[in-house]
């Protein structure tokens, strides 16, 4: 298994430039997150999904858009970058049994995207 | 408003010392998430817990729900010790975590 895999680990965008963030995962987990890291912080949730074709919005969902059109997949999606988005990106998976979102769980996290916005 | 918070926020020790790292949350949880964050950047679980105690290892996590503590320890620490230990925790009727900053653990040799 290659567990939780993220794509690109690092990235220089400019102010204005869209992207995704790639996150896939092979262990058949139904929930899946992405959150973001910054210095003096904890990891902040930034949307999450609870299966193919249902996600949700986290505590920071302001220019960030996801979809899940498959179990595997959960991609997140700059719409038009900013520096207050300069940041470390992670995704994480887990199972959803024994909770309804699959916080119950282990969680399972990619190793990260860096990105940086000019 | 942090409903997480940890400490210390950065420790060092000497191999082979007992270290504690305490987290303290405000709100009412279903589980607490331990977790290790490597010098490289990675997150791994190592603990979930809703009550009592676990081992794994060198590493006992404790969880005390009454008084909305809960800690890690490990024993006989050692150099590849050192990274960052975050505590999250379910909020109950929440659907995510809540994160601590984390506590920066360097272990000299």
């Amino acid at each position: 298994n290659a567990g939780v895999t993220q794509t690109p680990k690092f990235q220089v965008l400019k102010t204005g430039q869209s992207m995704t963030l790639q996150c896939a995962q092979d262990m058949n987990h139904e929930y899946m997150s992405w959150y973001r890291q910054d210095p003096g912080m904890g990891l902040r949730l930034i949307h999450y999904s609870v299966g193919a074709g249902i996600t949700d919005q986290g505590e920071v969902p302001n220019g960030y858009n996801v979809s899940r059109s498959t179990t595997e997949d959960f991609p997140l999606r700059l719409l038009s970058a900013a520096p207050s988005q300069t940041s470390v990106y992670f995704c994480a998976s887990s199972y959803s049994g024994g909770g309804a979102f699959g916080s119950y769980n282990e969680q399972f996290f990619g190793p990260g995207t860096r990105l940086t916005v000019l | 408003k942090n409903e997480v918070e940890q400490s210390p926020q950065n420790l060092t020790a000497q191999e082979g010392e007992f270290i504690t790292i305490n987290c303290s949350y405000s709100v009412g949880i279903s589980a607490l998430h331990w977790l290790q964050q490597h010098p490289g950047g990675g997150i791994v679980s190592l603990f979930m817990l809703s009550s009592g105690k676990k081992k794994h290892g060198r590493l006992i996590a404790t969880i005390n729900i009454q008084e909305k503590h809960s800690s890690l320890h490990i024993t006989a620490s050692h150099p590849r010790d050192s990274a960052v230990y975050i505590c999250a925790v379910q909020a109950t009727g929440a659907n995510n975590l809540f994160f601590g900053t984390g506590t920066r653990l360097t272990v000299i040799p």
